[in-house]
């Protein structure tokens, strides 16, 4: 079956410990992306990647880390997470190429993290 | 830069009733239009799309018809059902391949 995991679903943690929320697709995407969900703020994208070896932040990367050395994994690090970073994440891919801008975008199922 | 507005929520209806909810955006270019639904407790799904203005995506009952002239992409539906009772959000993919967002709509559905 075609899809984003996410892992893990829910994390409770406390401020300044390093956590990291893996993301694996298995379709084969060429670009992958990280945003959060916040109330009333819809989403926001994190970080991206166009392909292997290749990220750029998006519109609030700040406090955040990612790596592509694969094709089918995204990473998020929190190195020394904070309260305010408490929100829901997502990650998401889509094929770069053929389409263009209709692609559809396939989300993971979400990471509820809190930071005490 | 690029932007969506949509319609604030919640929206609550009853059963059976005519859905809108309004969706604008502002673009350079030709963008690409989409409505993302969101269940409770789960991720971000394709509901509907339109490539090009006069456009109209549909999908369970849903519609929305790409306006240029207006630039809006409304999402429709004749008849809705507790079932649909969800998050939705409106987006564009502009020409950078940047997906932008909507804040989301909140739909509630009573019996």
């Amino acid at each position: 079956e075609a899809q984003v995991t996410q892992n893990p679903r829910y994390l409770i943690t406390v401020t300044g410990k390093k956590l990291t929320v893996t993301c694996s697709q298995n379709m084969n995407h060429e670009y992958m992306s990280w945003y959060r969900q916040d109330p009333g703020l819809g989403l926001r994208q994190i970080y991206y990647s166009m392909n292997v070896e290749v990220t750029d932040k998006g519109d609030v990367p700040e406090g955040y880390k990612v790596s592509r050395k694969e094709k089918r994994n995204f990473p998020l690090i929190l190195e020394s997470p904070s309260p305010n970073q408490t929100s829901l994440y997502f990650c998401a891919s889509r094929p770069r190429l053929a389409g263009g801008r209709g692609n559809e975008q396939f989300f993971g199922p979400g990471t509820r993290l809190t930071v005490l | 830069g690029d932007s969506v507005t949509q319609m604030e929520g919640p929206v609550t209806l009853s059963e059976e009733a005519f859905l809108t909810i309004n969706c604008t955006y502002t673009a350079t270019g030709y963008p690409s239009l989409f409505w993302y639904v969101q269940y409770p407790g789960e991720g971000l799904q394709l509901l509907l799309k339109a490539t090009k203005a006069d456009d109209k995506g549909s999908n369970k009952g849903f519609e929305a018809t790409y306006r240029k002239e207006t630039t809006s992409f409304h999402l429709e539906k004749g008849s809705v059902q507790v079932s649909d009772s969800a998050v939705y959000f409106c987006a564009l993919s502009n020409s950078n391949y940047q997906l932008i967002w909507g804040a989301g709509t909140k739909l509630i559905i009573k019996p």
